[in-house]
């Protein structure tokens, strides 16, 4: 157990729907890392937050939007869902404001389906 | 813009040592080698993470040489357990910390 949490577990959806996941971190961990993991795609870094602010950007669709709050746990609000968007989504926490150095520990993910 | 490259796939039987060698030909000189490993519908887990030369811990080492520009992992006697895919990871200081998993190399013991 990585002491990150992630909800839901599963999530089946329609396309043109919208969908939040959440994360919390492990505690006093201050920054929150998304991805996204398809069969195609591999691992891909989405979106960085430290302590409220966003840190850093990687290949996050604008459909896709991220936001960590005060008490540090952090949502990715997916909207207009495609087929494609069908993947694994991981949170993952670490102490630091994402130096390479840092490890970071990942949540057990949430599987979307879009259907 | 730091990238790994790392062989798509490596078979191995159990109780054999295996190596899997990353290159990083544009590491930054303040960037570090992390190496994570996953299981299927599992998160990554931190492996180990070195700068130079040879790190070891209870898991696995990490071979470094002096030019930085590559990495060997090495899993000491693998077994069942040990197949997973294995991720390479050097930061980006270049474009503000974003980090790059790359494809993974997917290691299969068998019996």
């Amino acid at each position: 157990d990585s002491g990150v949490t992630q909800t839901p577990k599963h999530l089946i959806t329609a396309t043109g729907q919208r969908v939040t996941l959440r994360c919390s971190p492990r505690s006093g961990d201050l920054s929150v890392y998304w991805y996204q993991q398809s069969l195609d795609q591999g691992l891909q870094f989405l979106i960085h937050y430290y302590n409220g602010e966003e840190r850093a950007k990687g290949n996050i669709l604008e459909r896709f939007s991220a936001q960590q709050f005060p008490d540090l746990h952090s949502e990715l609000n997916l909207s207009s869902l495609e087929l494609g968007d069908s993947a694994l989504y991981f949170c993952a926490s670490s102490t630091l404001p994402g130096e390479v150095t840092d490890t970071q520990y990942f949540g057990p993910g949430t599987r979307l389906t879009v259907l | 813009l730091a990238k790994t490259t790392q062989p798509i796939s490596m078979d191995s039987y159990e109780g054999q040592e295996v190596n899997i060698t990353c290159s990083h030909n544009n590491i930054a000189t303040n960037d570090y080698i992390t190496w994570y490993q996953q299981f299927p519908s599992q998160g990554p887990r931190f492996i180990i993470q070195g700068y130079k030369t040879k790190v070891t811990n209870e898991v696995a080492s990490l071979f470094i040489p002096a030019d930085r520009k590559s990495s060997t992992l090495s899993l000491p006697r693998v077994s069942l357990s040990d197949t997973a895919v294995y991720y390479c990871l050097v930061g980006d200081r270049s474009n503000d910390y974003k980090l790059s998993f790359g494809a993974g190399t997917t290691v299969t013991v068998r019996a």
